[in-house]
């Protein structure tokens, strides 16, 4: 089962930033977490991930709360080009570690 | 171009037919992955190879059947599928099995079983 919650849907003007959270309250030390997304009938997109540090790339930032149980990735300036659904997945960093999909979150980028 | 090509892109076959989806990626990786993605459902993973090895097979039914004859390449083998295994079937790689790296996906093969 995947260990994070997501809103199923969310909508953003172009031009803003989006913000899209993630509940991961059961995360635990050596876990990661990850950000894809998945543009209509393509494969998912590697997009971000972090420990515990905020991070930032050329697609997006990733901000997590000092406790580790919740995080939001922001594209800074939505384009059309954006809308996808967006997946935060945990991941433990050893040997062990899939990467398991959830549902993820919808997002729509309206002109 | 992710680097993780998938062919075919579409996929018709019959249930008594035998086929094989092909996945090729020359990032240097050493793991790839087979997911499933059906209609409204998540991405589910079938197959993870690392090295060339089997490491996992997440109860996917016999007649999917993967091969991986090098660390380039990955096969899945297709018979008598039922009509509920039309999907999305993806490919992905990633630098090693496990660690902190993050995985390319192919764009998938969407194959219909009719």
């Amino acid at each position: 089962d995947a260990k994070t919650t997501q809103p199923t849907s969310m909508d953003c003007a172009e031009g803003r930033a989006a913000n899209l959270p993630c509940n991961h309250s059961t995360i635990s030390g050596n876990e990661y977490v990850y950000w894809y997304r998945q543009i209509h009938s393509q494969g998912p997109q590697y997009i971000i991930h972090g420990l515990k540090n905020n991070e930032t790339n050329e697609m997006a930032s990733l901000i997590i709360t000092e406790d580790r149980k919740s995080s939001t990735l922001i594209l800074p300036h939505a384009t059309l080009r954006d809308t996808a659904v967006y997946y935060c997945i945990v991941r433990d960093g050893g040997s062990q570690g899939n990467l398991i999909f959830g549902k993820g979150t919808k997002l729509s980028v309206k002109p | 171009e992710t680097g993780v090509t998938q062919t075919p892109r579409h996929l018709v076959m019959g249930m008594t037919n035998k086929k094989s989806l092909k996945c090729e990626q020359h990032l240097g990786h050493n793991a790839m992955y087979w997911y499933k993605q059906s209609a409204k459902k998540p991405l589910e993973l079938m197959f993870v190879y690392s090295l060339e090895e089997r490491v996992e097979n997440n109860s996917v039914p016999s007649r999917f059947s993967p091969e991986c004859p090098n660390s380039s390449h990955l096969f899945l083998h297709l018979h008598t599928l039922q009509p509920e295994d039309s999907a999305l079937y993806l490919c992905a790689s990633s630098q090693d099995f496990g660690g902190g790296y993050g995985y390319t996906f192919g764009s998938g093969t969407r194959l219909t079983v009719v």
